[in-house]
Parts: C-alpha cells; sequence; structure tokens
C-alpha cells in the first residue's frame, strides 16, 4: 500500500527565512511525486512535480528515493507563500494519487 | 484553461433523502474524473475514479450503493449521495485528468460542503 507522511501540521517561519515542508513516502514502486497547494479560499492546484526538475514560485523539490522522501523547499519565504501544502504520490502507470495530510505554511511578515 | 467546476457549492439536506453533486471540466474533455472527500482538518481521501462511459472505481470501503457515480460525458461526473445521514456531512472535491501524456494533472473543482441535519 502506498502511504504519504507530512509530519508538520503548521510550520510558521518569518518572512525571508528559508522553508522546507517535509513528505516521506511509502511505496514498494517507482512513484511520482507531486506538490499541490491550496491557498486560501482557492482550489487546490498542482505546483510542482518531481519529474520535470523544475522550480515553481522559487520553490524545489528533489526525490530521495534512498530517504523516501520528498522534500519542499525554498530559500526565502514570502508572504503569498503561506497556504495550505499537500505531498501526494501517483503509483506509477496508475491515475490514483495518494495525498498526505498536508501542511499549513504561515509566513510571517 | 483547464477549469473544474462544481455544482452546487453548499448543500443542506434531510436524513434519508439524496442529494446529487455535479463536477464539470468546462473547457476541456476529461478522460477521467475524481471524487474525494475532505474530513476537517484531514487530507483528501479518494473516494471513487470514474472513466467517461464506464462503470466507476471505488476504492475499498466506500459503499458504491451509497454513493453512484455517473460519468455520462467526458465533461460531466455526477456524485449523488444517497439515503444520507449525518456521518455523510462533509467535504466533497471532484478533479478532471486530461488523460494521455497529460495524466498526471488533476485539476480540482472548488469542491461541495454537504450538510446533513
Amino acid at each position: 500500500a502506498q502511504r504519504v507522511t507530512q509530519p508538520e501540521k503548521l510550520l510558521s517561519v518569518f518572512k525571508g527565512a528559508p522553508v522546507e515542508l517535509k513528505c516521506n513516502y511509502s511505496y514498494s514502486g517507482s512513484p511520482e511525486l507531486f506538490w499541490y497547494v491550496q491557498y486560501s479560499r482557492q482550489r487546490l492546484q498542482l505546483l510542482l512535480r518531481h519529474i520535470s526538475r523544475e522550480s515553481i514560485k522559487g520553490f524545489t523539490a528533489d526525490l530521495n528515493k534512498g530517504e523516501t522522501s520528498f522534500h519542499l523547499k525554498k530559500p526565502f519565504a514570502q508572504e503569498e507563500d503561506s497556504a495550505m501544502y499537500y505531498c501526494a504520490l501517483r503509483s506509477g502507470g496508475y491515475q490514483k494519487v495518494t495525498f498526505g495530510t498536508g501542511t499549513k505554511l504561515q509566513v510571517i511578515p | 484553461g483547464a477549469v473544474v467546476s462544481q455544482h452546487p457549492s453548499w448543500v443542506i439536506c434531510k436524513s434519508g433523502t439524496s442529494v446529487k453533486i455535479e463536477c464539470r471540466s468546462l473547457d476541456f474533455q476529461a478522460t477521467t474524473m475524481f471524487w474525494y472527500r475532505q474530513f476537517p482538518k484531514q487530507s483528501l481521501m479518494l473516494m471513487a475514479t470514474s472513466n467517461e462511459g464506464s462503470k466507476a472505481t471505488y476504492e475499498q470501503g466506500v459503499e458504491k450503493d451509497k454513493f453512484l457515480i455517473n460519468h455520462a460525458s467526458l465533461t460531466l461526473s455526477t456524485l449523488t449521495v444517497t439515503s444520507a445521514h449525518p456521518e455523510d456531512s462533509s467535504f466533497y472535491i471532484c478533479s478532471a485528468s486530461l488523460g494521455g501524456v497529460y495524466s498526471y494533472e488533476q485539476y480540482f473543482g472548488p469542491g461541495t460542503r454537504l450538510t446533513v441535519t
């Protein structure tokens, strides 16, 4: 069974400080990992996925298969980054996506 | 582009009645649609996956006779909660996927708040 764990329910950082949202997963095959974001009063939307290896809004995430982690990082937090972040896993070849419980990021001005 | 709408955005119904929630892809054809349920301060739990023209695939523990899903067209999927009870009160979210090489991304609707009294 696949599982996604986000250990922090709430992460508060000051503006300009580095951010790291943790995500660990368990899956026996080759997973696809994603980060979704939900801003206040908005719907869930895709932020980035590990395959693309791109930086979106200053965020990056590296898949570490050895540690089964996919932490989301940003060097300098901005107030507009305040949102709910969900890590998600899709088992290769299937469309089913398993979401973590989410971490609320609060950037303090 | 890739907008998904849900209707209604909130609904209150009496125990024992049925309620239908619509999910529409407004500007694209969705090969696959997903229905999630979200409890307060918890994650999204996948209820079922539906492909246009075929029966939905339900996740373990989800009663298919209670949560009827119909994916009649490439732009519309409906979730009907039959004989609703207070424990069915929740936030229901749908998402849609383009399929093919873009199947990795799901576009989410705004959700429907169901309250059963």
